[in-house]
C-alpha cells in the first residue's frame, strides 16, 4: 500500500525560505517509472503543479516559480524534499506530495500540509 | 505554460449526464495524449479518476469517462448520483511539466 505524507512549519514568514519534506512508503524511488510531485492549492482555488523528480533524477519545474523553487530525493530515507524560497503571503496555501507514474499521473497523494505566510 | 480553461460550475440532477470541458492549447492538450482529470471533494486530496485521456484507474466507476477533441478534452459524468458533487480539475503535460485547469464545481440538484 501507497502512503505519503507531508510534513514542514505550518507558518513562514514573508522572504523566508520554506522546506517541505514528503514521506512514503509502499514505494522506492529506485524504481524505474516511478517519481513524486508537488502540488499546491490556494484556498478555495485551484490545483498547481510546483515540480517533480523522477527515479533517474529527471527533475521538472513550473516555468513560472522554477527560479525559486528545488526538488531533491533521498532514496535511503524515502523521502523527497521541495524548497521555496523568497516565500510571499500568495504562496499561502495547502502543499500536497503525489505518487507520480509515467504519463504524468498522480495516483496517490498525500492528506497535504497547509502552510501560512504572514508576519 | 497558462492554465486550462475549465466553466466554474456544471450541475445536473440524480440520473442525468453532465461533461465538463477543459480547454487548452496545441502546446499541451492538442498535442500529447497525456490528460488527466481529479476530483476532489471538500476538504479532501485530490482523486485521480482519468489518466491519458480516456483511462480509468482500477475502482473508478465506469460511470465516469474522458474524451478529447482538438484542444479540448472532456469528462462525462453519466448516471449522476449525490456523491459526484464535487470539484473537479483537468491536467495535462504541457511539454516541460503539467498544467491543471481552474476547476469546476459540480453540483448534484
Amino acid at each position: 500500500q501507497i502512503t505519503l505524507k507531508e510534513s514542514g512549519p505550518t507558518l513562514v514568514k514573508p522572504t523566508q525560505t520554506l522546506t517541505l519534506t514528503c514521506t512514503f512508503s509502499g514505494f522506492s524511488l529506485t524504481t524505474n517509472k516511478v517519481g513524486v510531485g508537488w502540488i499546491r492549492q490556494p484556498p478555495g482555488k485551484a490545483l498547481e503543479c510546483l515540480a517533480f523528480i523522477y527515479w533517474n533524477d529527471d527533475k521538472r519545474y513550473t516555468p513560472s516559480l522554477k527560479s525559486r523553487l528545488t526538488i531533491t530525493k533521498d532514496t535511503s530515507k524515502n523521502e523527497v524534499v521541495l524548497t521555496m524560497t523568497n516565500m510571499d503571503p500568495m504562496d499561502t496555501a495547502t502543499y500536497y506530495c503525489a505518487h507520480l507514474l509515467i504519463g504524468y499521473k498522480f495516483d496517490i497523494w498525500g492528506q497535504g500540509t497547509m502552510v501560512t505566510v504572514a508576519s | 505554460q497558462s492554465a486550462l480553461t475549465q466553466p466554474a460550475s456544471v450541475s445536473g440532477s440524480p440520473g442525468q449526464s453532465i461533461t465538463i470541458s477543459c480547454t487548452g492549447t496545441a502546446n499541451d492538450i492538442g498535442t500529447y495524449n497525456l490528460v488527466s482529470w481529479y476530483q476532489q471533494h471538500p476538504g479532501k486530496a485530490p482523486k485521480l479518476i482519468i489518466y491519458e485521456v480516456t483511462q480509468r484507474p482500477s475502482g473508478i466507476s465506469n460511470r465516469f469517462s474522458g474524451s478529447r477533441s482538438g484542444n479540448t478534452a472532456s469528462l462525462t459524468i453519466s448516471g449522476l448520483q449525490a456523491e459526484d458533487e464535487a470539484n473537479y480539475y483537468c491536467c495535462s503535460y504541457a511539454g516541460s511539466s503539467v498544467t491543471f485547469g481552474g476547476g469546476t464545481k459540480v453540483t448534484v440538484l
